[in-house]
């Protein structure tokens, strides 16, 4: 079965603070992304990256930036958490031309 | 950029009958179109989705249909069961992996 897996599924974090929300794949796949899920406004990219050291900004992308050292690994990081960043974050994988599958999410709240 | 709106925004049926949900997009040169169900806590995964080189696309209860021309696709469901209930979405994309998402659309089958 192919597996995209969140490490953090519920986090609680106070505004100010560096969030690091990290993405593991099996797949082998070139293709990660992150998107960010809130009620009415269906899913949204961040930012995706189609290979190592290589990041490309999606249609939101201010407040965030990301990492990617390794093939397998997606991280995102909020410099500075803020309240309006409160969310669902999914990340996904995608070979060229497949499927993309996405992880459980990870509920972050600011406060 | 590319623009995906879908309608409704909720649907209730009773068991047994059909639900259709329709998107249309923005782009003409889009030519991916996925739909994924998500269930309450979950990632969204993947359910049946269609190229733009097909009309439409079908698996056992659920099938697609794409109209180039129009700019719209659909899905529909017949044979409806309580455990269709979740939110769905339909997605666009230009190139593969980068896609963008409807707003979703609440689905309830009633016993």
């Amino acid at each position: 079965d192919v597996k995209v897996t969140q490490s953090s599924r519920y986090l609680v974090k106070r505004t100010g603070e560096k969030v690091f929300l990290e993405c593991v794949q099996d797949m082998d796949h070139e293709n990660m992304f992150w998107y960010r899920q809130d009620p009415g406004l269906g899913l949204r990219l961040i930012y995706f990256s189609y290979d190592v050291k290589m990041k490309e900004k999606g249609d939101i992308p201010e407040g965030y930036s990301v990492s990617r050292e390794k093939k397998e690994r997606f991280s995102l990081i909020l410099e500075s958490a803020s309240t309006n960043q409160t969310s669902m974050y999914l990340c996904a994988g995608a070979s060229l031309g497949n499927t993309i599958y996405f992880g459980e999410g990870s509920w972050l709240t600011v406060v | 950029g590319e623009n995906v709106e879908q309608h409704p925004s909720t649907l209730s049926v009773q068991e047994g009958d059909s639900a259709v949900i329709k998107c249309t997009y923005s782009d003409s040169a889009s030519n991916y179109f996925p739909w994924y169900k998500q269930e309450l806590g979950k990632g969204p995964q993947l359910i049946i989705d269609i190229r733009s080189n097909v009309g439409e696309k079908k698996d056992q209860r659920i099938a697609v249909t794409l109209n180039k021309t129009a700019k719209h696709f659909s899905l529909h469901i017949t044979e409806t069961q309580p455990e269709d209930s979740a939110v769905y979405f339909c997605a666009a994309s230009l190139s593969y992996g980068k896609l963008t998402f409807g707003q979703g659309t609440i689905l309830t089958v009633h016993p």
